[in-house]
């Protein structure tokens, strides 16, 4: 059991260039979500989709599309990238519903964009 | 204004001593759930425990313990017998579920450091 995976780990970009970070996860969760980490302001939410077929923005969505593939995997791409895209980003994935149905997170990409 | 507040930047225990993160929140949804978790250096994010807003008592998962006061909506996060692997970044985080469906909102955490 992988639990959620992404791709890359690392990656640097320069200004205007375009990447797709990938995410999967192995759980059958129906939610999957996209987050990034800046230093001193915790996680914030850029994308979620709640099931399959299902997109929404979140709290900071300018600059980022999404695209959930099938049940299993949840893409984040930047068109063109801009250094204040430098982040931290997470991919998540959890059950719907009420109860705990925590989220489980992937390793995270560690994005720099010059 | 912020939805999860934490207020202390960094904190500092010794080992075997117990230790209160501080988390408050501000939410108009009678349903509700949070969360706490925490990021060690390599950078996880490993879930730690869970409270739901109608939960009549307070959530506890090992050396864990929400302390959950709703009418003062706070969820503090008390650690018992600190070890040096406690030392970590830890997140407070709350689940809506009327607002952006299942998503979590996260304060800007709690540094915690445990010395020998």
């Amino acid at each position: 059991n992988a639990g959620v995976t992404q791709t890359p780990k690392f990656q640097v970009l320069k200004t205007g260039q375009s990447m797709t970070l990938q995410c999967a996860q192995d759980m059958n969760h129906n939610s999957m979500y996209w987050y990034r980490q800046d230093p001193g302001m915790g996680l914030r939410l850029i994308y979620y989709s709640a099931s399959e077929g299902t997109t929404d923005k979140g709290e900071v969505p300018n600059g980022y599309n999404v695209s959930r593939l099938n049940k299993r995997e949840f893409s984040l791409r930047l068109e063109s990238a801009a250094p204040s895209q430098t982040s931290v980003y997470f991919c998540a994935s959890s059950d719907a519903g009420t109860g705990v149905n925590e989220q489980y997170f992937g390793p995270g990409t560690r994005l720099t964009v010059t | 204004a912020q939805k999860i507040t934490q207020t202390q930047p960094g904190m500092f225990v010794q080992e075997k001593e117990a230790v209160t993160l501080d988390c408050t929140y501000d939410t108009s949804d009678p349903s509700y759930g949070l969360f706490w978790y925490k990021q060690p250096s390599s950078g996880e994010m490993i879930f730690l425990i869970y409270q739901g807003s109608y939960d009549q008592q307070n959530a506890t998962e090992g050396r864990y313990s929400l302390n959950f006061q709703k009418a003062r909506k706070s969820a503090n996060l008390v650690i018992s017998a600190s070890q040096l692997g406690d030392s970590a970044m830890y997140f407070c985080a709350m689940r809506e579920p009327r607002q952006a469906g299942t998503a979590l909102i996260f304060g800007k955490g709690t540094t915690l450091s445990v010395s020998s």
